[in-house]
């Protein structure tokens, strides 16, 4: 069966790096788009990036964009999100979902929770 | 890009109906997907506009799309049925998914 899970979460300094980790079971990566949300304590939901089928196009929220990699490794079926120069606004729960037609989003992972703090 | 309103929230009787609904900018032809996500968990899809309701979703969740609203219907609602539901829209034109701000259902 389909599943996502995500990991590489923590507590990190402002201004430090981090890599999230989304392994993909029961389907094969790179032939679906994938996204990263993140949801920030007490918050809603926040898109964050997205990147088609075998990493083609990727885009990012305003929020993150210039400070985000998305990539993917076939080889291991995971999706990843490194974040730089992070910041107090960066805290949040991370999930990577599956996105099928329509961009509707059908699997999600179970979160890693990333907080910045010093 | 869109913005994407919803009511902070809404509260039904059990075995009443809840509409909830969501608020766009034309939607612009897009598709117009829903999720719930209740405490400490994972949200998870309960209408696709594209494929209507994934395996396990029970019939008595519906979705409806008229000019510039979206909505969510819950029929004959139960207790498991409180979370918050989050509507979501992904816009094929700018490559960016675009969220509501959710909506917290409470089960009276």
């Amino acid at each position: 069966q389909v599943q996502l899970v995500e990991s590489g979460g923590g507590v990190v300094q402002p201004g430090r790096s981090l890599r999230l980790s989304c392994a993909a079971s029961g389907f094969t990566l790179n032939l679906f788009a994938m996204h990263w949300v993140r949801q920030a304590p007490g918050k809603g939901l926040e898109w964050v990036a997205f990147t088609s089928p075998h990493g083609r196009n990727n885009n990012s929220a305003d929020s993150v964009r210039g400070r985000i990699t998305i990539s993917r490794d076939s080889s291991k079926n995971t999706l990843y999100l490194q974040l730089n120069s992070l910041r107090s606004e960066d805290t949040a729960v991370y999930y990577c979902a599956r996105s099928v037609e329509g961009g509707s989003l059908d699997y999600w992972g179970q979160g890693t929770p990333v907080t910045v703090s010093s | 890009s869109y913005v994407l309103t919803q009511p902070p929230s809404v509260s039904v009787a059990p075995g009443k109906t809840a509409r909830i609904t969501c608020g766009g900018s034309g939607f612009g032809g897009e598709s117009v997907h829903w999720y719930q996500q209740k405490p400490g968990q994972a949200p998870v899809q309960v209408i696709s506009s594209i494929t209507d309701r994934p395996s396990g979703i029970p019939q008595r969740f519906s979705a409806s799309i008229f000019g510039n609203m979206a909505a969510l219907t819950i029929s004959s609602v139960e207790s498991g049925d409180e979370a918050d539901y989050y509507c979501h829209v992904w816009g094929s034109l700018f490559s960016q998914s675009f969220f509501g701000g959710g909506t917290k259902l409470t089960v009276l």
